[in-house]
């Protein structure tokens, strides 16, 4: 993996339903990773840094997992909400810049 | 408190004409930083200050970018002559100090459209 690379790009659920979405980062030369949300018409909405392998972070309803040895980490949201609906961007921390995979838009139904 | 703030929020330039992007960080906050959204892009860097010195301008796609932050606080992104590739969402981000964990806060953005 050179670049971050989010899947899928788009998800659409029912209200109630989990869901999860993957990123994929560059494992040599980690640092930090970072989730955030972007709900339309607004700013992006830190979620969550994490930079220990095995870590795992945990914010009301959304949760996330870190592997830097393979370079991956996992968003997970459980039971799925309409204000929940937005895209979730992941980025890897270089020393003073983030480098952005492309999102995960998600939108859920009632 | 008052988070970061951008304006103006929507821009539409002919092209060839001057635009300047205002960004006002998070009071306190050290470092900022621009990004560009393209559509169906993730946000890309641009530039980077901490206090009033830009430290990473390598990401600025020509020399019709430029960024300035004198004093430390309220940063101005110029755009020259645009061009239609320029059309964007223009992030702006603030942090307490800079460095990998740091948390960068995001204002809404300033999209542009060149026409």
């Amino acid at each position: 993996i050179l670049n971050v690379e989010q899947s899928p790009q788009s998800l659409h659920v029912q209200e109630g339903d989990s869901t999860n979405f993957t990123c994929s980062f560059p494992s040599s030369n980690f640092y930090a990773l970072h989730w955030y949300r972007w709900e339309t018409a607004k700013s992006p909405e830190a979620l969550f840094v994490m930079t220990l392998n095995g870590d795992e972070k945990k914010k009301g309803r959304i949760s996330a997992t870190l592997n830097t040895k393979e370079g991956y980490s996992y968003l997970y949201i459980k039971g799925s909400q309409p204000e929940d609906s937005a895209t979730y961007l992941c980025a890897d921390s270089g020393y003073s810049t983030l480098t952005f995979g492309k999102g995960t838009m998600l939108l859920v139904s009632p | 408190g008052a988070g970061v703030s951008q304006s103006p929020r929507y821009k539409v330039a002919k092209r060839g004409q001057d635009v300047a992007l205002r960004c006002d960080p998070i009071s306190g906050h050290v470092s900022l930083f621009w990004y560009q959204q393209a559509l169906g892009q993730g946000p890309e860097f641009l530039t980077y200050f901490q206090n009033e010195a830009q430290l990473d301008k390598s990401g600025l796609p020509s020399d019709r970018f430029f960024a300035e932050r004198p004093e430390g606080s309220v940063s101005t992104l110029k755009i020259q002559r645009t061009q239609q590739e320029d059309s964007a969402v223009y992030l702006c981000a603030s942090s307490l100090a800079g460095g990998i964990v740091s948390t960068q806060y995001f204002g809404p953005g300033t999209r542009l459209l060149v026409l």
